[in-house]
């Protein structure tokens, strides 16, 4: 069956140090990968969306590369900050229409 | 521009009861979609809809009815609420193979 693993632990990181979130999956064949930031009580924002024939995507301090090879997504956060504390979720489109598939998201805490 | 609203943002039912969340885009997207998320689980699709009139099952799709009678509004109902349908409740939407654009949620508890 079709899964997606993110590490479902916090990642604690030191203000100003690169976050490394990890997405593997298994049983999929994605069109497109997405990442999306969510706070507490509120919906998934989006972030970045990578194609399968991208190998990388920037925006701004983000950084988003996609391995078909590995089965597998990095999501990287720059010269992070406090503000960027949020739960990071990772979505592979499952095919068929808009059945896009989250994964359970990663918790960041970046420590002042 | 108020993006994805839902309605009620919280509300406690006792076990039987029917109740209705509406959602409300104002992007004219075509699709639109009800997930779940609950500890552990992550965001799970109840049913979704590909345009006015139409609506199809998702993952998790017991228990639960919608209808999409005009382009702008998804409505999910509860029946006969159950303590397992005790959740936050997100809808999104969104134009094809695009990003989705999610409401902030109704905590739904079952008593």
């Amino acid at each position: 069956s079709q899964k997606i693993e993110q590490n479902s632990e916090a990642l604690n990181i030191q203000e100003g140090k690169t976050a490394t979130l990890t997405c593997n999956y298994t049983n999929y064949s994605p069109a497109y990968l997405q990442w999306y930031r969510q706070d507490p009580g509120r919906g998934p924002v989006f972030l970045l969306l990578i194609r399968e024939n991208e190998k990388e995507k920037r925006k701004e301090r983000l950084k988003v590369t996609f391995d078909t090879t590995l089965k597998q997504s990095l999501f990287h956060i720059t010269a992070s900050q406090p503000a960027d504390s949020a739960t990071y979720l990772c979505a592979l489109d499952g095919g068929g229409y808009q059945k896009v598939t989250f994964g359970i998201g990663t918790k960041l805490q970046v420590i002042p | 521009n108020a993006g994805v609203t839902q309605t009620p943002k919280f509300r406690v039912l006792k076990t039987g009861q029917s109740m209705t969340l509406l959602c409300a885009q104002d992007m004219n997207h075509e699709y639109m979609y009800w997930y779940r998320q609950d500890p552990g689980m992550g965001l799970r699709l109840i049913h979704y809809s590909v345009g006015e009139g139409t609506t199809a099952k998702g993952e998790v799709p017991d228990g639960y009815n919608v209808s999409r009678l005009k382009k702008q509004n998804f409505l999910l109902g509860l029946e006969s609420a159950a303590p397992s349908q005790t959740s936050v409740y997100f809808c999104a939407s969104s134009y094809l193979q695009e990003p989705q654009h999610f409401g902030d949620g109704t905590r739904l508890s079952i008593l």
